[in-house]
């Protein structure tokens, strides 16, 4: 079935650093997700992204982070500065009508 | 608010025998709730398993099946005869209808063993 790819899998970050998640979604969908795990809670949903622009975002969304998709490319997720908190795995998720949603392997972030 | 909780695991169960997960769900924002169950098997990412986006509606993959009771608030996932390659782990999602934003409310998720 379609894949979504997230680079790297994991990635070791001091406090205060910037980071950023890439995500190569389903080429021809249209909205783009990011979710967040840690570990022995839920995935929670962070932000949907279509046409451009955020729709939507949780309480979890700071204002350090922020999301893109520069020219129809990877669908990032900056986090900057990072915390401790921000430790966790993030998946990525595409959809071409919204409904039904694929997801990525996740990208492991650890914050020391 | 949103919320969706499921049997806490791990569920062992031993091959041929019959399933059920449960899984319930809170949709206080959400007009029109869709309802889904995501599988994760070991080493790979996680993938739909099955939704039902109609009340009252029954969905079906794999030999697994759950029926959207919108009485009971409930989604509850099902299988007669279990098998070995089903060990994963399980997660109930409530989703908000086609066109909108799309977010989907996990549960915690449910891990099943099933023992040769």
């Amino acid at each position: 079935g379609p894949k979504v790819l997230q680079i790297p899998s994991h990635q070791i970050i001091d406090m205060g650093q910037m980071v950023t998640l890439n995500c190569d979604p389903v080429s021809n969908h249209l909205y783009f997700y990011w979710y967040k795990q840690i570990l022995g809670q839920q995935m929670e949903f962070l932000v949907n992204f279509y046409n451009g622009k955020v729709m939507e975002k949780s309480k979890l969304f700071k204002d350090q982070f922020s999301v893109e998709r520069p020219d129809g490319s990877y669908f990032t997720l900056k986090i900057q500065p990072t915390a401790l908190e921000d430790s966790a795995v993030y998946f990525c998720a595409s959809s071409l009508k919204g409904l039904e949603q694929y997801f990525g392997p996740g990208t492991r972030l650890t914050v020391l | 608010g949103d919320s969706v909780t499921q049997t806490e695991g791990p569920v062992t169960v031993s091959e041929s025998e019959s399933l059920i997960i449960n899984c319930t769900y809170s949709a206080t924002s959400i007009a029109y709730p869709n309802l889904f169950w995501y599988v994760r098997y070991p080493g790979e990412g996680l993938q739909l398993l099955l939704k039902v986006i109609t009340a009252g509606q029954k969905g079906s993959s794999r030999g697994f099946e759950a029926t959207y009771n919108k009485e009971t608030t409930s989604f509850h996932l099902q299988k007669a005869s279990v098998q070995e390659s089903d060990s994963a782990v399980y997660y109930c999602a409530l989703g908000d209808r086609e066109g909108n934003t799309g977010k989907l409310i996990f549960g915690l998720g449910t891990t099943l063993q099933v023992q040769p």
